[in-house]
């Protein structure tokens, strides 16, 4: 099936650790985005990237950095977890909007704890 | 600062009737403005979208209204089936920066069989 794939679905951190999600879509899309969804916060944008190469802050990028090595990837990395980062988080892939694709496909998140 | 506002949290409606979610917006500068679908456990599914140039989009039971003078847009599902039980997302792209898309907090809609 095509669309857009997370790893893992899920993970248990220890406070100071690190780790690495990543994101996969095989439909060709140039926007990429990672999202965390916190219970009564909605969906904030995290990091977002335009094109393989590139990579944008979003609206809480503090604690995370991200990268677009390859097209059909997008990584989000967290050096030194934090309780905080506890959250469920979803990436996303889209056409340009304007393109047809202005809604765009998510993964089915990962759902992180950090103790 | 929120830009996207959905002021109920949940909603509840018996199946067959009409569903009204409603999403209020605070930037005037927003080009297009989205609707999701999100069951427990899943990613948001894209349901449907407007143009800030029209006032009304219509798929199937799904249909979006715009008001631009109220800054006010609400999606409409009839008739509602137990399957629209999901939380409700609305989204907005701003004008210029169409990569940034902001989400209101969610309505999470229950259709009883």
């Amino acid at each position: 099936n095509a669309g857009v794939t997370q790893t893992p679905k899920f993970r248990v951190l220890k406070t100071g650790q690190s780790m690495t999600l990543l994101c996969a879509q095989d439909m060709n899309h140039e926007y990429m985005y990672w999202y965390r969804q916190d219970p009564g916060m909605g969906l904030r944008l995290i990091h977002y990237s335009v094109g393989e190469g590139t990579t944008a802050k979003g609206e809480v990028p503090d604690g995370y950095n991200v990268s677009r090595l390859k097209k059909q990837n997008f990584l989000l990395g967290l050096e030194s977890a934090a309780p905080s980062q506890t959250s469920v988080y979803f990436c996303a892939s889209s056409t340009p909007p304007g393109t047809g694709g202005v809604g765009g496909y998510f993964g089915a998140g990962t759902r992180l704890s950090v103790l | 600062d929120q830009q996207v506002k959905q002021n109920s949290p949940s909603l509840s409606v018996q199946e067959g009737r009409i569903s009204i979610l409603n999403c209020d917006y605070t930037n005037s500068m927003f080009d297009y403005f989205l609707w999701y679908k999100k069951y427990p456990a899943e990613g948001p599914t894209f349901l449907i979208s407007i143009s800030s140039i029209k006032d009304k989009n219509e798929d199937g039971r799904f249909t979006v209204f715009l008001n631009k003078s109220a800054k006010h847009l609400s999606l409409h599902i009839v008739p509602s089936q137990p399957g629209d039980s999901a939380v409700y997302f609305c989204a907005a792209f701003p004008q210029g920066g169409s990569e940034k898309l902001v989400f209101g907090k969610g309505t999470k809609l229950t259709v009883n069989p």
